[in-house]
């Protein structure tokens, strides 16, 4: 059936260090692909979005390339800073109702 | 704009007690989806729907999960009776502004209800 994996945490780096998470897929077609995030005390909240192959999102810094040759999203950012610290979900989108299918989520923590 | 709000934001019952949740999606969202967070998990769609129609129930516990959306807009989840399984953090989600356009549709989410069952 239809799934995200998503690399496990917690994974611990230095302000200013280089993040990758790792997020593949299984489905059928071609879904939309998400990264949400959860602050601490928050609710989720959409961090970017891509909608076909090959397409970029990016906000705040973060960025995700759909490959469809390799069925993975995996979000990057080039220096975290401390406010990053969150936990990150990678989700996927069917094309027929519209419900999230959701990884398992890698909590991310930033040390000064 | 308002944002998803959902309450309470904390419940703790025992088991074979009855809990019930509220939602109130964005103003003119007519898609609204309930998730269920086990802790450690990702979440997970319980139903959906569309205006006041169920599009998606496939993973609701009928025999204990209830849910409606009356008018189209506020809904509530019940669960009925408990049991400890069901200890989670329940969100509820809204998209499209009119109906639904599209995969890609951006949810918003509410802060959560966080269900303890003893």
């Amino acid at each position: 059936g239809d799934s995200v994996t998503q690399m496990e945490g917690p994974v611990t780096l230095s302000e200013e260090a280089f993040l990758t998470i790792n997020c593949t897929y299984t489905a059928t077609g071609y879904p939309s692909l998400f990264w949400y995030v959860q602050y601490p005390g928050e609710g989720l909240q959409l961090l970017l979005k891509a909608t076909k192959a090959d397409d970029k999102g990016s906000n705040k810094g973060f960025e995700a390339t759909y490959r469809k040759e390799t069925t993975s999203f995996h979000l990057e950012k080039g220096s975290v800073q401390v406010s990053d610290s969150a936990v990150y979900f990678c989700a996927h989108c069917d094309n027929q109702g519209g419900k999230l299918i959701f990884g398992q989520g890698t909590e991310l923590s930033v040390k000064p | 704009e308002a944002g998803v709000a959902q309450s309470p934001r904390y419940k703790i019952i025992e088991k074979r007690q009855s809990v019930a949740f509220w939602c109130n999606p964005i103003s003119g969202h007519a898609t609204l989806y309930w998730y269920q967070q086990i802790l450690g998990q990702g979440p997970k769609l319980l139903i959906q729907f569309q205006n006041n129609g169920v599009v998606d129930d496939s993973q609701l516990p009928k025999d204990r999960f209830s849910a409606e959306r009356l008018k189209g807009v506020d809904s509530t989840l019940k669960i009925q009776p408990a049991k400890l399984e069901d200890s989670a953090v329940y969100l509820c989600a809204s998209s499209s502004p009119q109906t639904y356009t599209g995969p890609a549709d951006t949810q918003y989410f509410g802060p959560g209800t966080r269900l303890t069952v003893l």
